[in-house]
């Protein structure tokens, strides 16, 4: 079975600041993660995904993430933080592909808020 | 162009009726999904379709029925509307590909509403 804790459900920063935002995963197989971000009132964006490939993974915006297998770590960071980021991340882990389908299981989310 | 599209974007309905979210998208996936968010933002997968076979099917309540006509649509129909049904439902697809660690792509969501 897999699962994903997100550490922080609401983490604070001011604009310019460092953003990190915490992820831990528990998996049977060699995963696949992923960070999304959901703005209010919108749908989920992808903003990276790692899937076995380098450890160190950029995304949009700015983002990045480093898988960290002796940690079960995936967190999530970015430099410099923006107004626009102010959102819900979601951090999220994928069974292998069974051939047709991915059955992903969602963390509780981490709510950012940026501040001036 | 919207690659994942989801009608209604808001649905405000009574206990006990029946109603339908429809879910299309162009990006010629294979595999298209139900997800629901619930008041805590916590989202869990409902069903899978694969060309209109059933692949995932979680713990959900038979009053939940997915659709599929073709590959490129999947439609949520609910029975029986309950209170505890209100919440953020997500329509995603995804191309199996060869690398099996495909993305999901996200419609906008249905907020749906029971009174």
């Amino acid at each position: 079975a897999q699962s994903v804790t997100q550490l922080d459900s609401h983490v604070s920063v001011s604009e310019g600041t460092p953003v990190l935002l915490r992820c831990n995963y528990s998996s049977s197989y060699s995963p696949s993660l992923f960070w999304y971000v959901q703005h209010p009132n919108k749908g989920l964006q992808l903003l990276l995904k790692y899937t076995s490939a380098a450890t160190l993974v950029k995304g949009i915006n700015g983002f990045e993430a480093e898988f960290k297998k002796s940690e079960t770590s995936f967190h999530l960071t970015k430099p410099s933080a923006h107004m626009s980021d102010a959102a819900e991340y979601f951090c999220v882990v994928s069974e292998p592909n069974t051939g047709t389908a991915s059955k992903l299981t969602f963390g509780t989310g981490t709510r950012l808020q940026v501040t001036l | 162009d919207t690659a994942v599209s989801q009608t209604p974007k808001y649905l405000v309905t009574q206990m006990g009726n029946d109603k339908s979210i429809k879910c299309e998208q162009n990006l010629g996936h294979d595999t298209m999904y139900w997800y629901k968010q619930d008041s805590k933002k916590f989202l869990k997968i409902m069903f899978s379709y694969n060309n209109k076979e059933l692949i995932i099917n979680e713990t959900v309540p038979n009053r939940f029925s997915p659709k599929s006509p073709d590959k490129a649509h999947l439609n949520l129909h609910i029975n029986s509307l309950e209170l505890g049904d209100s919440a953020v439902y997500f329509c995603a697809s995804s191309h199996p590909g060869t690398s099996g660690r495909q993305r999901q792509f996200f419609g906008p969501g249905t907020r749906l509403t029971v009174l």
